[in-house]
């Protein structure tokens, strides 16, 4: 069974650019969430969809950020305009309709805001 | 606000002694915690979770964890680490609303020769 599978690895773009990451869940997995990581901090929410639905987006850091999830399968993170602040590992993780049993994390996008 | 706190940013621990990575978190109800490990270039993997019962649970690769409710504690330990074991390690708690996880910071392991 395929892991959660994310890209790209790796970005790096200037100031003001904009940056699109996709995730790809577990197939089957109606939960998809977003958490990023900046450097020396803990991982942090993002938000969390059930199918194509936003359950909660509380931990979107402005409206500069935009997770689309389309027909209940990948989702995308669009960052617009991308500020310096914006540099972390971003996670995409992904659980079956009981989420409680865990969440499945996909290797994370580094991205690097210059 | 609830917390998930690793109070231990790096451990160093020679190859075939025991390992204990330190966890509190802070919440008023039984939590459901988990321990992830991140391997260099890896996504995090799950190593064990707790949501009720038996307060010592097992996990993959050898490792296991005691929930102690009377010091919000919810170590991780080893009995005899392996090189392979070298990675940066991650407990969390789900929310209250039970939507997302709360991480620690994490703690880097190093295993020496």
């Amino acid at each position: 069974e395929a892991g959660v599978t994310q890209f790209p690895s790796h970005s790096v773009i200037e100031k003001g650019q904009t940056v699109t990451l996709r995730c790809d869940p577990i197939s089957g997995h109606d939960n998809l969430y977003w958490y990023r990581r900046v450097m020396g901090k803990e991982i942090k929410f993002l938000l969390h969809f059930v199918k194509e639905s936003k359950q909660d987006e509380s931990g979107m850091p402005n409206n500069r950020f935009l997770a689309e999830r389309t027909g209940g399968t990948y989702s995308t993170l669009k960052v617009q305009p991308a500020e310096l602040e914006d540099s972390g590992v971003y996670f995409c993780a992904s659980s079956p309709r009981v989420a409680a049993f865990g969440q499945f994390f996909g290797p994370g996008t580094r991205l690097t805001v210059l | 606000a609830q917390s998930v706190t690793q109070p231990d940013i790096h451990i160093t621990v020679s190859e075939g002694a025991s390992l204990e990575l330190r966890c509190n978190y802070s919440y008023g109800a039984t939590p459901y915690l988990f321990w992830y490990v991140q391997s260099p270039g890896q996504g995090l993997q799950l190593l064990l979770k707790y949501f009720s019962g038996d307060t010592l649970v097992q996990g993959i690769k050898g490792f296991e964890a005691e929930f102690k409710r009377s010091q919000s504690s919810f170590n991780l330990r080893k009995p005899s680490v392996h090189w392979s074991d070298a990675a940066e390690y991650f407990c969390a708690a789900w929310n209250q609303a039970g939507t997302a996880l709360i991480f620690g910071k994490g703690t880097t392991l190093s295993v020496s020769s």
